[in-house]
């Protein structure tokens, strides 16, 4: 168990509509990722942030968007879904965010959109 | 379990034998490198890392052999076990930037009894 919680483990939902995915990172953890791993694609990096702050982005789609509670929780928040956004969704934390830092993955949430 | 990249190149060998897993990353910018092991079902699960100022790493059973000339990295498992069996993937982080992990498309390691 890395100590990250992703919330729910599996989501179905129709084409078009908006799903909201939560993370709860490991105790203490200040820095948050969300990554996207599709059959076809890998491991692809969203998006992370630390302390509340968005820090870096990486491929994410305008219809998507997250944040950071001041508890350190994430909210991955996919909207106007597409059949392609099925995919597995992971969260992973870090103490600081800094690069060398050794993140740790929670077990994902299977989205499927049909 | 969740099947993860059902295309991915997949690596077998025997039990017992000696495994490697290579990868080569794209940023010569990148100053840090970590492999990741990934079973059916789970997230990725840090095995070991490396930084750009060295070019072997030892852990306990695994190796990471870092060649910053030909950007190329290496994941080295002794004695490979049956529950070394999963996905490994190979990430990489540009110098100075936060914890961006680039991931690689990741090799299938299927280990035989």
């Amino acid at each position: 168990d890395s100590g990250v919680t992703q919330t729910p483990k599996h989501l179905i939902t129709a084409t078009g509509q908006r799903v909201t995915l939560r993370c709860s990172p490991r105790s203490g953890d200040l820095s948050v990722y969300w990554y996207q791993q599709s059959l076809d694609q890998g491991l692809q990096f969203l998006i992370q942030y630390y302390n509340g702050e968005e820090r870096a982005k990486g491929n994410i789609l305008e219809r998507f968007s997250a944040q950071q509670f001041p508890d350190l929780h994430s909210e991955l928040n996919l909207s106007s879904l597409e059949l392609g956004d099925s995919a597995l969704y992971f969260c992973a934390s870090s103490g600081s965010g800094q690069v060398g830092t050794e993140a740790f993955f929670g077990q994902g949430t299977r989205l499927t959109v049909v | 379990g969740e099947s993860v990249g059902l295309h991915l190149p997949t690596l077998s060998v025997q039990e017992g034998d000696n495994s490697i897993i290579n990868c080569a990353y794209s940023n010569s910018a990148s100053d840090y490198f970590i492999w990741y092991k990934q079973e059916s079902g789970k997230g990725p699960q840090f095995i070991i890392d490396i930084r750009s100022n060295m070019d072997k790493r030892q852990g306990q059973r695994v190796t990471v052999l870092l060649n910053k000339t030909v950007k190329h990295l290496s994941l080295q498992i002794a004695a490979t076990q049956p529950g070394d069996s999963a996905v490994y993937f190979c990430a990489e982080n540009e110098a100075g930037g936060y914890n961006k992990l680039i991931f690689g498309a990741g090799t299938r390691l299927a280990v035989h009894p």
